[in-house]
Formats: structure tokens, sequence, C-alpha cells
């Protein structure tokens, strides 16, 4: 079975560009979770939805970051305007029982360096 | 991997010895720990979990050991191998269970390499 589907693997781009990372989660799984791994801060979670309804961002860093989910079958992260502290491995985790209790299954991740 | 903390704690073991990864959680309502694996270059996968009213649970060469009193999680691997090299991380759920919220909160990992 597919896992979860990251897009892009890698991503180099210039301070103040636009960018946009693309997960697809695994069919059938009601929750996405999206996570930011870094040196400094270790892996932390963004946002998460349920059902394509974004129940917590408070982990969005700032109004520069924003996540939907239009569909069970996929959901994006951008960030706009870019900035070097922004450089991290973006994560996608999908999961199909109450996370409470259940397995996350993480994609491969999308490695992010603005320049 | 090169995506994980520079100061991460590092443990060596030889090929075949048992493995101990300490980890030390911050809530004492959390009632949810897990533990995971990542290798180099890819996503965190689980590897085993516990609740809070267990002590103890084994999976397949594992097992995790839970002190509540001291707030301490360890996960044991038995004969550890090379395909066991990679970076450890705990978690605890620091959410409200009740309310059905989530917050995953992952520590910063253990880098195990195994010495064939």
């Amino acid at each position: 079975d597919a896992g979860v589907i990251q897009s892009p693997r890698h991503e180099v781009t210039e301070m103040g560009q636009e960018v946009t990372l693309r997960c697809k989660p695994i069919s059938g799984h009601d929750y996405l979770f999206w996570y930011r791994q870094t040196m400094m801060r270790g892996l932390e979670l963004l946002i998460y939805f349920n059902n394509n309804v974004p129940i917590d961002d408070s982990g969005m860093p700032e109004d520069r970051f924003s996540a939907k989910m239009p569909n069970a079958s996929f959901s994006t992260l951008k960030i706009q305007p870019s900035e070097p502290r922004d450089s991290a491995v973006y994560f996608c985790a999908s999961s199909d029982t109450n996370p409470n209790t259940g397995e996350l299954f993480f994609g491969e991740g999308s490695r992010l360096t603005v320049l | 991997g090169e995506s994980v903390g520079l100061h991460l704690p590092t443990l060596s073991v030889q090929e075949g010895d048992n493995s101990i990864i300490n980890c030390a959680y911050s809530n004492s309502a959390s009632d949810y720990f897990i533990w995971y694996k990542q290798e180099s270059g890819k996503g965190p996968q689980f590897i085993i979990d516990i609740r809070s009213n267990m002590d103890k649970r084994q999976g397949q060469r594992v097992t995790v050991l839970l002190n509540k009193t001291v707030k301490h999680l360890s996960l044991q691997i038995a004969a550890t191998q090379p395909g066991d090299s990679a970076v450890y991380f705990c978690a605890e759920n620091t959410g409200q269970s009740g309310a059905g919220s989530y917050q995953l909160t992952f520590g910063k990992g253990t880098k195990l390499s195994v010495i064939p």
C-alpha cells in the first residue's frame, strides 16, 4: 500500500518566494498533520486536520504560513513569503484513529532551503 | 540523519548487545506515549506505544517501560542489529484526551549507532 506521499522532496528557493508543499495522506485516514523538523527545535506540530477541517493551528509560526485541505486526499502547506529561518524538513503524517491513542504514519518529508 | 539535532545524545552499542534508550517526559498528566524511529532521510516510524495505566509493554525485540513516578520512559532493544541504527524519539500526548484535542510532543531524540 502507498504510504503518505509528499512533494517536493527537496526545494531550494530564495527569500521572499512563495513555497507550496503538498501531501497525500493514506486513503481512509481521517487525520492529517503537518510537522516541521529543525536541528534546534526538533519535531514541532504546526497544524492538524480532522475530516478536512483544521482543528488546531496553534503551532503555525506566523501568518506567513497557511495550510489547506480541500479534500480527503490532498493537503497543502504554503509559506508566503519565505524566509531563511523557514529552512527545515516538513513532514506530513496521517492517522486513521483517535490521534490520542493511535499511530501516525509519516511521509518522507520535504526538505526546504530558503536562501 | 542530517535533519536532526547536532547535539543529540548518542548511544553506541555492539551488534548483538541490548540497547536501552531513555527519555524523560514533561507532563505528569500525559496518558499516552510512543516511541518512533527515524532513519536518515526518512520520516519517523512508529515502533511501540504504551498507555499510562501500564508499566511495561513488549513488542518484537523491543520493550517499553514507563515509570510515572519519575516521569521516565525507556526503550529496550534486544540483540541490536545494524538496521537499528537511527534516531529514536519518545513522544507524549499532552493533549486533553477527554476534549478530543491532540498534542503529541516529541522529545529531541537519541541517536543509536550499532557497531558491526
